[in-house]
Parts: C-alpha cells; sequence; structure tokens
C-alpha cells in the first residue's frame, strides 16, 4: 500500500519558470515530509523538509508548501535552472521513510 | 567527512544464487536503513539497523536479511535470487537515535548497488 504518492511520473519546464512538484499522502501521523533529490548513478540528495506542523518552509530557490487537510504537498523551485533537472521524490517520516516514486524534471534551457 | 560507501556498485548473479551487499555508514551515524529501488515502484523500505539490532522491517520476504556490525557497518543478504531482485538497493545512514524519525536526522545515502538477476 503506497502512503506516499506522486502522480506526475514526469515535468518538464522551460528554464527561469517555476516547476511545482506534487505529492499525496495517506497517514495523518506522519511527522516530517522531505524532498529529495536523484541524478543517475547516484544516490538520493536531501533537498528540504518541513514539520507536520508548519504549512510552508524555504530555502533559497526551494520552497515546500504543506496541506494537511487536504494531506497534500507540493515543491516550488523558482527560478528552475538546467541543473535542476532530476528525478524527485518525496518522503514521510514516521517509524520509517516513505518514499514515493519519483517525478523526473527536465529544465529545458 | 566521507559518505555513506556501498560495495561493490554493479553485480550481476543468476536466478537461485544469493548476493551479499555491503554498506559503510557516515562516521558516527549509527542508523542503516536499506531501500530496494524499482522502475515505477520508488523506494521500498527493507529494514532499519541501530547499535547491531534491527529497529525497522519493511514488507519484504524473508530471503532479504540484514546484520549491522559494531563499527555501525552493515550488510544485507537476499538468498535464492529471482529475476524480480532485480535492482537498485540504496543505503542510507543517519544519526537518529530515537525510533521515530525526525526532520534532523534525515538520510544520507550512497551511491547504490544495481543488482542485475539474470
Amino acid at each position: 500500500d503506497q502512503q506516499v504518492k506522486q502522480n506526475s511520473p514526469s515535468l518538464s519546464v522551460q528554464e527561469g519558470r517555476i516547476s511545482i512538484l506534487n505529492c499525496d499522502y495517506t497517514n495523518s501521523m506522519f511527522d516530517y515530509f522531505l524532498w529529495y533529490k536523484k541524478y543517475p548513478a547516484e544516490g538520493p540528495t536531501f533537498l528540504i523538509s518541513i514539520s507536520s506542523i508548519k504549512d510552508k518552509n524555504e530555502d533559497g530557490r526551494f520552497t515546500v508548501f504543506l496541506n494537511k487537510s487536504a494531506k497534500h504537498l507540493s515543491l516550488h523551485i523558482v527560478p528552475s535552472q538546467p541543473g535542476d533537472s532530476a528525478v524527485y521524490f518525496c518522503a514521510a517520516s514516521g517509524n520509517q521513510f516513505y518514499f514515493g516514486t519519483g517525478t523526473s524534471l527536465t529544465v529545458i534551457p | 567527512k566521507a559518505g555513506v560507501t556501498q560495495t561493490p556498485r554493479y553485480l550481476i548473479k543468476t536466478r537461485g544464487q544469493q548476493v551479499t551487499l555491503s554498506c559503510s555508514p557516515i562516521s558516527g551515524h549509527r542508523s542503516v536503513s536499506w531501500y530496494q529501488q524499482t522502475p515505477g515502484q520508488g523506494l521500498q523500505f527493507l529494514f532499519e539497523y541501530f547499535s547491531e539490532t534491527q529497529r525497522n522491517k519493511g514488507n519484504f520476504p524473508g530471503r532479504f536479511s540484514g546484520r549491522q556490525f559494531s563499527n555501525s557497518r552493515s550488510e544485507m543478504n537476499v538468498s535464492t535470487l529471482e529475476l524480480g531482485d532485480s535492482a537498485l538497493y540504496l543505503c542510507a545512514s543517519s544519526s537518529n537515535g530515537q525510533r521515530r524519525f525526525s526532520g534532523a536526522n534525515v538520510l544520507t545515502f550512497g551511491a547504490g548497488s544495481r543488482l542485475t538477476v539474470l
């Protein structure tokens, strides 16, 4: 049973525009939500997180929004850069981390 | 600070064989988790070890096992390999000392071991 879902397998965005990646979850007991970025032949790297008691966290070009009532979080990247092209995984933490299936972002120069 | 090191990076096995993968965590990290990544399935949690004890376990068959040594290095073993076991196996370490992870104890991943079963 997939407790964290990313329904968009891929996304293409023009350089300089906003990228919005979405994630839905089912378990209201998750404490933290995280985004990881993965390049080919590398392991995922931590990008940004948000506590379940917050609704927004910002770090430079990256902002994560959490809507607990909708059990939905999103990652905004502004402005998008070609180096942002990667697979993005959202994750939720409790006793373990639950990961989504990933969204492949392509930023077109 | 050295990162998480996984060996081997690539390996090919045949059905019925067994395989052992190794993971050296970041120095000082006592929590080691293992994940299986396959296309369309994302990262599936296998198990987590902390101080040589399995602390959490995912929904994988008993053919998948692991252990952790006193220096926090960890190994996972897959016996009687099946074609469906072909995947990228990722190890991640964390400084998390609690059973529940917090946002301050994020996972740091290795580059993975790519297993192909023929």
